[in-house]
């Protein structure tokens, strides 16, 4: 079947840099999304994917590497706000979205 | 502003009654689709269409139908609720590529089945 790998948890200190993993299994896709999540609300888009390398965005950058089966969102300087859950998707090619479980961050004052 | 409405915040029915959540965009978006978030299992598609009456099975289609009679207008019917469907229901849409992977959500649907 296909699946996205995320941790379940990060945690990580205000003013530094966390990288959010996430490894798939799926027959083909074209293209890995980012999204964030606060209690109690919606998910939100943060970054996408389309080609290899890297993608930057202000604080959040993500990267993609096909050959790996393997993509990360990366958030620098960390402020209290990213406190959150981040998931990745991918479309398939059946046009299915497929997210992962979501990682929980954790921020430490 | 791109903006997705659900009908309620908080739902509670009964086992065995039918539901209806509707979600509104008013983006113009050609695709939409209906999730359920639950603890530890992440985002899962139930159903999604890409166009007026056209719908196609997601992940969990079981136990659900939808409807899409206007462009911007995507119901989820539970036809008989049961309690394992007590979840959180996401609704999204998203335009034509390039922007298909930018999915817009709504603010959710809690319901509770007792």
């Amino acid at each position: 079947g296909q699946s996205l790998e995320q941790p379940s948890e990060v945690t990580a200190v205000e003013g530094a840099i966390v990288q959010i993993n996430c490894t798939y299994q799926t027959s083909g896709f074209y293209g890995l999304s980012w999204y964030q999540q606060h209690d109690g609300g919606a998910p939100t888009f943060l970054s996408y994917n389309g080609l290899d390398g890297l993608e930057e965005t202000g604080r959040f950058s993500s990267f993609l590497s096909r050959s790996d089966s393997y993509g990360y969102l990366l958030l620098q300087e960390l402020q209290m706000k990213d406190s959150a859950s981040y998931f990745c998707a991918v479309r398939d090619w059946d046009d299915k979205i497929i997210f992962g479980k979501g990682t929980r961050l954790h921020i430490l004052p | 502003d791109v903006k997705v409405t659900q009908s309620s915040r908080y739902l509670v029915k009964r086992t065995g009654e039918k539901v209806f959540l509707e979600c509104v965009q008013d983006m113009d978006h050609e695709n939409m689709f209906w999730y359920r978030q639950d603890p530890g299992l992440g985002l899962r598609l139930i159903y999604f269409s890409y166009d007026v009456k056209m719908k196609e099975k997601g992940d969990i289609p079981e136990g659900y139908s939808v409807s899409r009679e206007k462009k911007e207008r995507f119901s989820l019917i539970l036809e008989s609720a049961s309690t394992n469907q007590t979840s959180m229901y996401l609704c999204a849409s998203s335009p034509e590529p390039p922007g298909w992977e930018t999915q817009y959500f709504g603010p959710g649907t809690r319901l509770l089945v007792l």
